[in-house]
């Protein structure tokens, strides 16, 4: 059973518009999310994380929203640029363990 | 440089036949993991350290066996592989289990 759901598989943006990403959960006990960034032939790189007891964190151009009511969580990238174009996976952590969602293939059109 | 790294980056090999693919980390963390990406079924823990002879079963445990013995290592072993371990491997490590994980540059095993 899923605990961490990305429901789009695939996502196409235009350079310099904003890019979201979606990804829901459904363990109330996550205490951290996360997302990382994956290229081709690579190991995922972390992106940017955010504690259960916030709503938002930002970094540059990436800024992650938690809703906890809604177990819903999101990654915006603004502006998108070509070499952003990558897949992103969102995770949650319950102190030990790790889930991940199954990727959002994201491309950035120039 | 800090990094993680996996041998062999790509293996194929018979059903039965024992295989181990080890995992370094030159950054001194305390926690290290290993995750199996999948089509569809995204990355997946099989097993994590929190520490030198500390071990634990993640998500999807079964035909895989993990040691930690020293630190920087911590191999993963598939005592007899099966078709449906067909994967790709990554091992990933920490300086604890609740900060960000560095993640290798992947293991894509064939089980024939």
């Amino acid at each position: 059973d899923q605990q961490v759901k990305q429901n789009s598989p695939s996502l196409s943006v235009q350079e310099g518009r904003i890019s979201i990403l979606n990804c829901d959960y459904t363990n109330s006990m996550f205490d951290y999310f996360l997302w990382y960034k994956k290229y081709p032939a690579e190991g995922p790189t972390f992106l940017i994380s955010i504690s259960s007891i916030k709503d938002k964190n930002e970094d540059g151009r990436f800024t992650v929203f938690l809703n906890k009511s809604a177990k819903h969580l999101s990654l915006h990238i603004v502006p998108s640029q070509p070499g952003d174009s990558a897949v992103y996976f969102c995770a949650a952590d319950t102190g030990n363990q790790f889930y991940f969602g199954t990727g959002t293939s994201l491309t950035v059109i120039p | 440089e800090a990094q993680v790294t996996q041998n062999p980056r790509y293996l194929i090999t018979v059903t039965g036949k024992k295989l181990t693919v080890t995992c370094s980390q030159n950054m001194n963390h305390e926690y290290m993991s290993w995750y199996r990406q999948d089509p569809g079924l995204g990355l997946r823990q099989i097993y994590y350290s929190m520490n030198v002879e500390v071990t634990d079963k993640g998500d999807v445990p079964e035909g895989y066996k993990v040691s930690r013995k020293e630190k920087r290592n911590f191999p993963l072993i598939l005592e007899s592989p099966s078709p449906n371990q067909t994967s790709l491997y990554f091992c990933a490590s920490a300086r604890s289990q609740a900060l960000t994980q560095y993640f290798g540059p992947g293991t894509r095993l064939l089980v024939l």
